[in-house]
């Protein structure tokens, strides 16, 4: 099991925002870290820290936290961001990493 | 540039032991602050992390996994070898190295493609 929780999956129609979401006690004292998977490949991080962007990401991902609840959010969702979306962060002791379930995104 | 490639054998059976290295290049593993990371992902199913080698040689092992795991450095070849005893088909999974970000903060920043071992 995960210990960092997420929806399974969601769902967001072309152009349209959309939030996915990560809960977990450890994000209270780390960042998350967000990634993007598409069939077959390994995955990507799209965002890191506090709300940055590596090189090449596109602006319209963001990220945000509150409390033990981080958030990705796409604003004007693209046909190419349909994927699926993991959350990680540093346990509670700082010296391991734990991943989300993942959340498959779906663009209508 | 900072590149990183998971290898290892493609089948493996039952109770046999796995041998993964991690090749990389564009930076060194003995520089202050560095650190490898080993995940792994099932078919269909969520990544996992299972183990982490820093520059100064400090290892951190998943808790669910640790009897299991032994990760090892060869500095002077730039490759991180991951060993994982008592193979099973629940460890059919790619297997995926990760160095920490230029922040020294990010722990899974650069991914190398993953090595699928299916246990069999």
């Amino acid at each position: 099991s995960s210990e960092l929780t997420q929806d399974p999956a969601v769902s967001v129609a072309l152009g349209q925002t959309v939030r996915i979401t990560c809960q977990g006690d450890s994000l209270r004292y780390y960042f998350a870290s967000w990634y993007q998977q598409k069939p077959g490949q390994a995955p990507v991080i799209v965002i890191y820290g506090k709300d940055n962007r590596p090189s090449g990401i596109p602006d319209r991902f963001s990220g945000s936290g509150l409390g033990d609840t981080a958030s990705l959010t796409i604003t004007g969702a693209q046909a190419e961001d349909e994927a699926d979306y993991f959350c990680n962060s540093r346990d509670t002791s700082g010296n391991h990493v734990v991943f989300g379930g993942g959340t498959k995104l779906t663009v209508l | 540039q900072v590149t990183l490639r998971a290898s290892g054998p493609a089948l493996v059976k039952p109770t046999q032991t796995l041998t993964l290295t991690c090749t990389f290049s564009g930076f060194s593993l003995s520089a202050t602050g560095m650190s490898v990371s080993w995940i792994r992902q099932p078919p269909g199913k969520a990544l996992e992390w299972l183990a982490r080698i820093d520059w100064d040689d400090d290892k951190y092992y998943s808790t669910s996994l640790k009897t299991r795991l032994t990760i090892s450095k060869d500095t002077s070849k730039n490759q991180v070898v991951l060993t994982m005893t008592n193979m099973d088909p629940v460890d059919t999974a790619t297997y995926y190295c990760a160095r920490i970000g230029d922040d020294y903060v990010t722990l899974l920043y650069y991914w190398g493609q993953g090595a699928l071992v299916t246990v069999s």
